[in-house]
């Protein structure tokens, strides 16, 4: 069956620190990946996308890398700030026909100050 | 665009009563997906529509939940009989089919069945 698994303990760091989140999937090849943020009780937003086809995505401090063979993306934010204390899901499309998102469990981090 | 609007935010409701759940999605977008998150579970999709089709309804839990499109901007979510353990928060999204694009989530509706 198909899985999406993201660390489900939550991710301690300190202020300044890169934090570094994993997504990683089985039985799936996608053709892209996306990353969202979750506030406490809100909607997920969209923050990246990654395609198969490229290795590295960034956007100002946020950092996303995507491994086919591994089948692995990794998520990082650098010089991190209390603001970025969230909940991060990865997606994927079930179908790979780019159309059904399917959610990881999410990996909350906190960012202390 | 007010973004995906769900409403209501919260229902309390009673073991055994209907549930109806709204979503208005953003104009222009032609699909919508209603999920359903909870501590133990996560972010599970219930059911996916595309230009008001549903395309897949796999991850309905049950005939206790229907889903409709009555128009291209506007869905429900019925819950017929509730059950206590459908307590969680539901959440469509909605976003276009186009370049693999973003999908844009409403405020979520937080559903507690006593």
């Amino acid at each position: 069956s198909q899985k999406i698994e993201q660390n489900s303990e939550a991710l301690n760091i300190q202020e300044g620190k890169t934090a570094t989140l994993t997504c990683n999937y089985t039985n799936y090849s996608p053709a892209y990946l996306q990353w969202y943020r979750q506030d406490p009780g809100r909607g997920p937003v969209f923050l990246l996308l990654i395609r198969e086809n490229e290795k590295e995505k960034r956007k100002e401090r946020l950092k996303v890398t995507f491994d086919t063979t591994l089948k692995q993306s990794l998520f990082h934010i650098t010089a991190s700030q209390p603001a970025d204390s969230a909940t991060y899901l990865c997606a994927l499309a079930r179908n790979n026909a780019g159309n059904m998102l399917t959610f990881g469990g999410g990996t909350r981090l906190m960012v202390k100050p | 665009d007010a973004g995906v609007i769900q409403s209501p935010r919260h229902e309390v409701t009673e073991m055994g009563q209907e549930v109806t759940l709204r979503c208005k999605l953003i104009s222009g977008h032609n699909s919508l997906f209603w999920y359903r998150q909870t501590m133990m579970r996560g972010l599970e999709l219930l059911i996916y529509f595309n230009n008001n089709v549903p395309i897949d309804d796999s991850g309905m839990p049950e005939d206790r939940f229907s889903a409709k499109m009555p128009n291209a901007s506007f869905s429900t979510l019925k819950i017929q009989p509730s059950e206590p353990r459908d307590s969680a928060v539901y959440f469509c999204a909605s976003r276009n089919t186009g370049d693999w694009t973003e999908a844009f989530f409403g405020q979520g509706t937080r559903l507690t069945v006593v």
